[in-house]
């Protein structure tokens, strides 16, 4: 199993600042590599695919780059809308994806 | 409207059988690959199996000969059938789309909740 290792598990940034998260997997991924933003009572919601091509409808502001092993994804100047759980998924491994743990992004 | 909606959760007593289903709408159902994906309370999200457009099913070791996935694209719908649950297998349970067979999701549901609990 691919084990994707995101970090950190709590990022705390202010409104208008960069937040720039990480994901790492425990093996070669390629380009494989989807990011999804996650609000409380809510399903995830897909933000970028191909490690680095960004969903329908999704902000410029979010972009995601990396491949092989390390990834990250940045936001470039946050909105209070931003606030949410992030996670990586791998998958190189179709159909067996995984997903790291998630990072809490909260506001500063 | 494009969507996904699951059914079927509730409280059911360890070792019991549950059914899920997810009823899609406003895209060719047949044409893409499923998944459900479950997430305990507070934790992150756990793949649990897959289907593809031939039927073809997948599960990963945590639950494979327990759990049953199958469609009927006649009725655009989506099931999971699990059995012998435990404690462990609480969580909601989000039906998935398979954006091009590729792997991630671009469609999910707003989840059923399932309890295993005595």
């Amino acid at each position: 199993e691919i084990v994707m290792t995101q970090s950190p598990a709590t990022l705390s940034v202010s409104p208008g600042e960069r937040a720039t998260l990480s994901c790492r997997a425990s093996q070669s991924v390629s380009s494989n590599l989807a990011w999804y933003q996650q609000k409380p009572g809510q399903a995830p919601r897909l933000l970028i695919y191909g490690a680095s091509t960004r969903a329908t409808g999704i902000p410029a502001r979010f972009s995601g780059s990396g491949s092989g092993t390390e990834f990250t994804l940045t936001i470039s100047s946050l909105q209070s809308e931003d606030f949410a759980v992030y996670y990586c998924q791998q998958y190189n491994n179709w159909p067996r994806v995984t997903f790291g743990q998630g990072t809490k992004l909260e506001i500063k | 409207e494009v969507q996904l909606v699951e059914s079927g959760g509730g409280l059911v007593q360890p070792g019991g059988s549950l059914r899920l289903s997810c009823a899609a709408s406003g895209f060719t159902f047949s044409s893409y690959d499923m998944h459900w994906v479950r997430q305990a309370t507070g934790k992150g999200l756990e793949w649990v199996s897959a289907i593809g457009t031939a039927g073809d099913p997948y599960y990963p070791g945590s639950v494979k000969g327990r759990f049953t996935i199958s469609r009927e694209n006649a009725k655009n719908s989506l099931y999971l059938q699990m059995n012998s649950l435990r404690a462990g297998d609480t969580a909601v349970y989000y039906c998935a789309r398979d954006s091009r067979g590729e792997g991630y999701f671009d469609l999910w549901g707003r989840g059923t909740l399932v309890t295993v609990s005595s």
